[in-house]
């Protein structure tokens, strides 16, 4: 069955730093998800991308946040310059067809650590 | 605002018995769908099962069945002949109408003893 994967498991990174984070969504998919949770909280939406543009975002996706589909197969998060309050783990999602578009197939997660 | 709750931080239950997780959740909205979602550890979210709220009837998916009490907002899932393998974090999650957001709820840890 296909799987979404995310790429790296774990990150470490020092404050102020650039990171990105890599999903390769299930390959049929139109639509990408980020979302996060801080170790503790409830799992939060970050951002919808479809047709190579964001759809919505919530408030926690500020400037310092981008997406991007930079080829058929990945989908990325980049945080700019990160912050101790943007550790947590980081789910990408992908769904197909809106009107189909009942479940949200998620990867593993990636556990961003900020030092 | 759409909020979603679970109460039960975490529940045990003895293998094949059954048991019950609580969600409930807040919205104005009349369409929208409800999911549970299983996170067994380090492994990513699955989908257990799915309501859509305009149907009446409680979805089920083999052991898995719902509750769903819509004038009560809210949507329980019950688990039938509890297996090792049913240990993890469930989550219960809305989503409106045509919109792709999903809130989630904190968690439920279910752990299973043998």
């Amino acid at each position: 069955e296909p799987e979404v994967t995310q790429t790296p498991s774990h990150q470490v990174t020092q404050m102020g730093q650039e990171v990105i984070l890599r999903c390769v969504p299930i390959s049929n998919h139109l639509y990408f998800y980020w979302y996060r949770q801080i170790l503790g909280q409830k799992v939060e939406f970050l951002v919808s991308f479809y047709n190579n543009e964001i759809s919505e975002k919530s408030e926690i996706f500020d400037d310092q946040f981008s997406v991007e589909r930079p080829d058929g197969s990945n989908f990325t998060l980049k945080i700019r310059s990160t912050k101790l309050e943007d550790s947590a783990m980081y789910f990408c999602a992908s769904s197909g067809l809106l009107a189909e578009a009942y479940e949200q197939y998620f990867g593993p997660g990636t556990r961003l650590t900020v030092t | 605002a759409q909020t979603v709750t679970q109460s039960q931080p975490e529940m045990s239950v003895q293998e094949a018995e059954t048991v019950t997780l609580s969600c409930t959740y807040d919205t104005s909205e009349s369409d929208y769908y409800l999911f549970w979602y299983k996170q067994p550890p380090s492994r990513q979210m699955i989908l257990v099962i799915r309501q859509e709220a305009y149907k009446q009837q409680n979805a089920t998916e083999n052991r898995f069945s719902v509750n769903f009490q819509k004038a009560a907002k809210s949507f329980s899932l019950k688990i039938s002949d509890s297996q090792l393998g049913d240990a993890a974090m469930y989550f219960c999650a809305y989503r409106r109408g045509n919109f792709n957001k999903f809130y989630f709820g904190s968690g439920t840890k279910l752990n299973v003893k043998p």
